[in-house]
């Protein structure tokens, strides 16, 4: 089983519409990421969490917002989507020590119509 | 504000011959620097990593990376390239004087031609 899982790995949907984007981890990492990817552009830190209760915003965290369910578990939301958020986005975990790499969900690839 | 340089949007190498993909960062302290790959349909899987110590860090899947703090470099290394290494490939950097997050460049794809 991934240690990193992300829920769903594909999703169409139409403008305007709430979607959801689920990321569960078995690693056992407080530190725990969202990031899209768009070609040419690398990876754009949307929101981070250091733990439950600690959630920052990253460098594009406009339409976007996150819950931190448990220490496994995080969740990213756009209210209204848009078709400019079109885009592979990616949920990555790492521990506390700043020398410690990051592990990635395998994506979820998202198309806004 | 730290910053990664990936100057290459793609490098093509014939198997069997060296490779080397570029990368410069800009950080106001120390760097720890990373290398990641991405198959297709698959997420980012680290490589190899920069923290301290010998300038000639050994990684997965035979790739090495040279440090060069002169000259702000960390470039990925192969001696003998196979089909199999084509995939994209990114570096990243995260200040270890205390800002906290991770940058990373836009990414080399690496075409490895049989």
């Amino acid at each position: 089983d991934a240690d990193v899982t992300q829920t769903p790995r594909n999703r169409i949907t139409k403008t305007g519409k709430r979607i959801m984007l689920e990321c569960s981890q078995t690693k056992g990492h407080d530190r725990m990421y969202w990031y899209r990817q768009d070609p040419g552009l690398g990876l754009r830190l949307i929101y981070y969490s250091f733990d439950v209760k600690d959630i920052n915003k990253g460098e594009i965290s406009d339409g976007y917002s996150v819950s931190r369910q448990a220490q496994a578990k995080f969740s990213l939301s756009l209210e209204s989507a848009i078709p400019n958020q079109t885009a592979l986005y990616f949920c990555a975990t790492s521990a506390r020590q700043y020398d410690q790499p990051q592990h990635f969900g395998d994506g979820t690839r998202l198309s806004i119509l | 504000a730290q910053s990664v340089a990936q100057p290459e949007d793609q490098v093509n190498v014939a198997e069997g011959n060296p490779l080397t993909v570029k990368c410069t960062y800009s950080v106001s302290g120390n760097p720890y620097l990373f290398w990641y790959v991405q198959y297709p349909n698959r997420g980012l899987q680290f490589l190899l990593k920069y923290i301290t110590g010998d300038n000639l860090v050994k990684g997965s899947y035979g790739f090495e990376a040279e440090f060069n703090k002169s000259q702000t470099s960390f470039h990925l290394k192969k001696p003998s390239a196979l089909v199999s290494d084509s995939a994209l490939y990114f570096c990243a950097v995260r200040d270890s004087g205390g800002y906290q997050k991770v940058t990373f460049g836009t990414g080399t794809k690496l075409q490895v031609i049989p």
